[in-house]
């Protein structure tokens, strides 16, 4: 099994509410991400998992928030959003051993968030 | 990091052979070398890695020269499916790190 799956496919919600998103994987992988892609640009990292501790935060406001229950599930809590937080939310996972011992992404389909 | 710069679009027709450059001057030693493709609202596919000379798959080729400051993506007799942005990526961070996504290439292949 070489999937990332993500859920949901798509997230509208209002200012006010809190969402969760999902990402799962089965592959044994011990590191996974947490991307944002806006329209016609390229996915920007915002957190990292190494071992289901927080190894980066990249400086992400704090209404998101990620938790790793295990290596094989991450969640990011949605809090009060604003409408320019509307993007493709991205999850991947990677062996993490490293890229420099060949170390690759592997991506999910992605969350659709649409913030009102 | 070492950054990369890739040109922003290219186009061809289906049938042909397709190369996509990647400068990666300040590449360190440790540094590989990966390349994704992304189809529109979908999640970026591995394509190939590589670290020097020469890798094939069955889906591309990676020609890496000796000093390492490029890299070319080729993908041999494109077809319409082929169209869709594609990433090179530098990196060598320890286990748990990401690797940082430069601005792509858009390839357009038309009929």
């Amino acid at each position: 099994d070489t999937e990332v799956t993500q859920t949901p496919k798509h997230l509208v919600m209002g200012m006010t509410n809190k969402k969760s998103l999902k990402c799962e994987q089965h592959m044994g992988h011990r590191a996974m991400y947490w991307y944002k892609q806006k329209a016609k640009k390229p996915p920007e990292l915002m957190f990292v998992y190494s071992y289901e501790k927080l190894s980066i935060n990249e400086s992400v406001p704090s209404r998101f928030s990620p938790e790793c229950p295990n290596s094989s599930l991450l969640n990011l809590h949605l809090h009060a959003l604003q409408p320019e937080d509307s993007a493709l939310y991205l999850c991947a996972s990677s062996p993490g051993r490293g890229l420099a011992k060949g170390d690759t992404q592997y991506f999910g389909p992605g969350t659709r968030l649409t913030v009102l | 990091l070492a950054k990369t710069t890739q040109p922003i679009s290219m186009d061809s027709y289906e049938g042909q052979e397709v190369n996509i450059t990647c400068s990666h001057n300040n590449i360190a030693t440790n540094d590989y070398i990966t390349w994704y493709q992304q189809f529109p609202s979908q999640g970026p596919r591995f394509i190939i890695q590589g670290y020097k000379t020469k890798v094939t798959n069955e889906v591309a080729s990676l020609f890496i020269p000796a000093d390492r400051k490029s890299s070319t993506l080729s993908l041999p007799r494109v077809s319409l499916s082929d169209t869709a942005v594609y990433y090179c990526l530098v990196g060598d961070e320890p286990a748990g790190t990401a690797l940082i996504f430069g601005k792509g290439t858009t390839l357009s292949v038309s009929s």
